[in-house]
């Protein structure tokens, strides 16, 4: 099992509707959890910090559940500038990296007209 | 503001080649990273460094050497260049291990 896995895609979304993806990570004691976002042949931008308490930046939303050891990102009212590769991030799930973050593998998402 | 700057942004190497490829940050961030990203591989840590004069190996080590001699600077280094390390090359940094990572914007590289 990978340490943070996510489901590849691609999520086709039509524009203005809304998509929610999940990540899962393997090490429950995890403290950091970030979302990123990458556009093709780009490097990685930081999209947002996910929260105990779950928390919303705009049309984005991300939650946190400890119990089933996974993390989600809602968009609403989908753009077609939101049409990237999304990238889970969580601390401490890889023994060589010490505490340090673990990203998974980026679930594709692409808005049409 | 250039946070984050890697040089070269593309290369061509024949195998066995050696190269350096140079990160730079100018917000005093204690941690830098170097990562490789391949298709269908996500982000693997290579080597990081929590401070100026340390180093160590991440995920995928093995075939790297790196060096952090001014704390602004994190250099990667391929002694013997193969196939299998053609790659695209980030390097980021943070303030320390559990905060956002700020990235370059990589380094292309081919082994032919």
């Amino acid at each position: 099992r990978k340490e943070v896995e996510q489901d590849p895609g691609p999520f086709n979304v039509p524009e203005g509707a809304t998509v929610a993806f999940n990540c899962t990570y393997s090490n429950s004691a995890s403290q950091s959890f970030f979302w990123y976002r990458q556009d093709c042949r780009k490097e990685p931008k930081l999209l947002m910090s996910v929260y105990s308490s779950g928390n919303e930046d705009g049309r984005f939303t991300a939650q946190l559940n400890r119990a089933s050891q996974y993390i989600s990102l809602l968009i609403r009212d989908s753009k077609l500038s939101d049409s990237a590769t999304y990238l889970c991030v969580v601390n401490g799930q890889i023994k060589a990296a010490g505490n340090k973050l673990t990203f998974g593998g980026g679930t594709r998402v692409l808005v049409k007209p | 503001n250039a946070g984050v700057t890697q040089t070269p942004k593309f290369r061509v190497l024949k195998t066995g080649q050696s190269m350096t490829l140079l990160c730079a940050q100018d917000m005093n961030h204690e941690y830098m990273y170097w990562y490789r990203q391949d298709p269908g591989m996500g982000l693997r840590l290579i080597h990081y460094s929590v401070g100026e004069g340390t180093t160590a190996k991440g995920e995928v080590p093995d075939g790297y050497n790196v060096s952090r001699l001014k704390k602004q600077n994190f250099l990667l280094g391929l002694e013997s260049a193969a196939p299998s390390q053609t790659s695209v090359y980030f390097c980021a940094s943070s303030y320390s291990e559990n905060q956002p990572q700020h990235f370059g914007d990589g380094t292309r590289l081919s082994i032919l």
